[in-house]
């Protein structure tokens, strides 16, 4: 059975300190991996994704780490500000050939305070 | 914020009736991927179109079905509502080519709830 463990389940940090998300999963055949970043009671944005020969991408403040060996991927963000509080999701998919299935973690909440 | 675009908004239903919910997706993508998120969880896959056929689902009984249309918009149905099904639905568009599997772009949800 596929599954996405994230790790921690919510997160408290002040504003201006770096922290980092952590992501392990059992997906086969795996395809590719997201980071996502939900704001409560909004869909899901992208933040990055990563194939199997990349091991790391960044899109601005945050960087996202991939080791394809150990099936374990980071989030880290840099210099927090108080509208990164959200729930930011893991998302693994399986497949190829045109048909993906995604397996979504349960997310890590963070709270960014003044 | 993105095209993807989903209504109702919020919607009240019973426990054994039937709800239709609607996504319009992104211009020019041809794949609707629809989740259901129960509270404080991670969305959970229901099923994928692609070119109006089904193309992929997670694990969901039956009563939970879909339709693509030609312009690919796309609706979620549920039959014989049951109380777990309270949740956020959301839809993601994308645009399926060559075996690719790119990025989905989720709309703002339905939240559905079932008394």
């Amino acid at each position: 059975k596929n599954q996405v463990e994230q790790s921690p389940q919510s997160l408290i940090i002040l504003e201006g300190k770096n922290c980092t998300l952590q992501c392990n999963y059992t997906v086969s055949p795996f395809s590719n991996l997201r980071w996502y970043k939900q704001d409560t009671g909004r869909g899901p944005v992208s933040l990055t994704i990563m194939t199997f020969s990349e091991n790391t991408k960044s899109n601005g403040r945050y960087t996202a780490t991939l080791d394809a060996d150990t099936k374990q991927s980071s989030l880290h963000i840099t210099a927090s500000q108080l509208s990164d509080s959200a729930s930011y999701i893991c998302v693994v998919s399986a497949g190829s050939g045109g048909s993906y299935i995604p397996t979504f973690g349960r997310g890590t909440s963070l709270i960014v305070h003044p | 914020e993105t095209g993807v675009t989903q209504s109702p908004t919020h919607l009240i239903k019973t426990r054994g009736q039937q709800v239709t919910l609607r996504c319009s997706s992104q211009s020019g993508h041809n794949t609707v991927s629809w989740y259901q998120q129960a509270l404080g969880q991670g969305p959970q896959f229901i099923f994928q179109y692609y070119r109006e056929e089904e193309n992929g689902r997670g694990n969901f009984p039956p009563r939970f079905s879909g339709l693509q249309f030609p312009n690919y918009s796309s609706e979620l149905n549920v039959n014989a509502l049951e109380l777990d099904d309270s949740a956020l639905y959301l839809c993601a568009s994308s645009l399926a080519e060559g075996g690719v599997d790119n990025e989905q772009f989720f709309g703002p949800g339905t939240r559905l709830t079932v008394l």
